[in-house]
């Protein structure tokens, strides 16, 4: 597996609060993702970035951001929780046509 | 945009039986696809992919998958699924000059011993 840490692992948090995920990666990759999973709708993207300081909008961007200072890490901001952002984030690394994911931050907005 | 088409959300099936997943995409321009699988409390891992040539590409664990282009379609299958092919499946789509994946919903798969 691709060096890919992602922390927290799992996070409760109540509605109105802001909330950081952070994701690491040793592969020195251009690209990070992050994407969130739920049922029925498989992963849906909410921010990419293609370099430092260089990010861009996914399908499901709204309520998010995200910054990156360094190559290693992508971080992604709640930037005030909502109950519809209780979900699994996963973040993934690597040129696009080959992905490697994390294990995965379960968040639940209470 | 594109857009991923997955069609059962749920399979069961019995050990030793083949198994067809359904996978349809819209897009106009040239894509390469994709199938992941999904563990039970793993990340995603790649199973196989498509960009060019034959159409029929094998992957990993006995896994294969036929692009027809005509249906814009990206099965997938395997002869003869066992108990650790019970997992979650997506197939994904990507502009062949992009860089971003897009999933479709996935699908259940459970084996009964």
């Amino acid at each position: 597996d691709a060096g890919i840490t992602q922390s927290p692992r799992h996070k409760v948090t109540e509605t109105g609060t802001p909330v950081t995920l952070r994701c690491h990666q040793t592969e020195n990759h251009r690209y990070m993702y992050w994407y969130r999973q739920d049922p029925g709708h498989g992963l849906r993207l909410i921010h990419y970035s293609y370099g430092v300081k260089d990010t861009d909008k996914g399908e499901v961007s709204d309520g998010y951001s995200v910054s990156r200072s360094k190559t290693e890490d992508f971080l992604l901001t709640l930037e005030s929780a909502t109950s519809s952002q209780t979900s699994v984030y996963f973040c993934a690394t690597g040129p696009g046509e080959k992905l490697f994911f994390g294990s995965g931050t379960q968040l639940s907005v209470l | 945009a594109q857009s991923v088409s997955q069609h059962n959300h749920h399979v069961i099936l019995s050990e030793a039986a083949s198994l067809e997943l359904g996978c349809n995409y819209s897009y106009g321009g040239t894509v390469n696809l994709f199938w992941y699988v999904q563990y039970p409390g793993q990340h995603l891992q790649l199973l196989l992919k498509y960009f060019s040539g034959d159409p029929l590409v094998k992957g990993i664990k006995g896994f294969e998958a036929e692009f027809i282009k005509s249906k814009f379609s990206f099965n997938l299958r395997k002869p003869s699924v066992q108990w650790s092919d019970t997992a979650e499946y997506f197939c994904a789509v990507m502009e062949a000059a992009g860089n971003k994946l897009t999933f479709g919903g996935g699908t259940r798969v459970l084996v009964k011993p």
